[in-house]
């Protein structure tokens, strides 16, 4: 059962460079979420999508682009790294929203901005 | 305005000793979940137990059982007979709305506990 799988797991970028996040789930799920991870820091929503073609931001997202062209991707691209982006950032997903399904998280891609 | 509150940065328990982690929370939604995830040193995010603002019963699911007084607006978390792979952070999050919202979890900003042997 591979879940939510992210690449890479680590990453260090140079300041300006871009990169994209990749994140797929097989469970089939519509609804996917972008998190980023602070140091000492609770989860931070950066941008979701509640099924393929529809994405729409969250508390934290400027610097960052979605796209969601099928159900089981949900690429997050970095243009213009700044050291403010250095950040362990959760891919997760869900069946359902407004009932007892959990959001299943990937492990996470820890990013460097140097 | 903070939406979820855990108040202890850190913990520290004895093994197989009870411990309560703290968690409140603020919505104006009659409908949410409450849920708890552990993450271990090593990362990855894993759920433990859900609770639903409508649910007359405290969750259980094994050692973890959620303590719900929605009056108070408090969700604490419960781990009976710590062990020693129990030392992780711990976060408490929210879900606010009911189907046809977006969804997303808001999360508190974690408990570290470590279970002493």
């Amino acid at each position: 059962n591979a879940g939510v799988t992210q690449t890479p797991k680590f990453r260090i970028l140079k300041i300006g460079q871009s990169m994209t996040l990749q994140c797929a789930q097989d469970m089939n799920h519509n609804y996917m979420y972008w998190y980023r991870q602070d140091p000492g820091m609770g989860l931070k929503l950066i941008y979701y999508s509640v099924g393929a073609g529809i994405t729409d931001k969250g508390e934290v997202p400027n610097g960052y682009n979605v796209s969601r062209s099928t159900t089981e991707d949900f690429p997050l691209r970095l243009e213009l790294a700044a050291p403010s982006q250095t950040s362990v950032y959760f891919c997760a997903s869900t069946l359902a929203t407004g009932s007892n399904q959990p959001q299943h998280f990937g492990d996470g891609t820890r990013l460097s901005i140097l | 305005a903070q939406k979820i509150t855990q108040t202890q940065p850190g913990m520290f328990v004895q093994e197989k000793e009870a411990v309560t982690l703290d968690c409140t929370y603020d919505t104006s939604d009659q409908s949410y979940g409450l849920f708890w995830y552990k993450q271990p040193s090593s990362g990855e995010m894993i759920f433990l137990i859900y609770q639903g603002s409508y649910d007359e019963q405290n969750a259980t699911e094994g050692r973890y059982s959620l303590n719900f007084q929605k009056a108070r607006k408090s969700a604490n978390l419960v781990i009976s007979a710590s062990q020693l792979g129990d030392s992780a952070m711990y976060f408490c999050a929210m879900r606010e709305g009911l189907i046809g919202s977006q969804g997303n979890l808001i999360f508190g900003k974690g408990t570290k506990l470590s279970v002493k042997p």
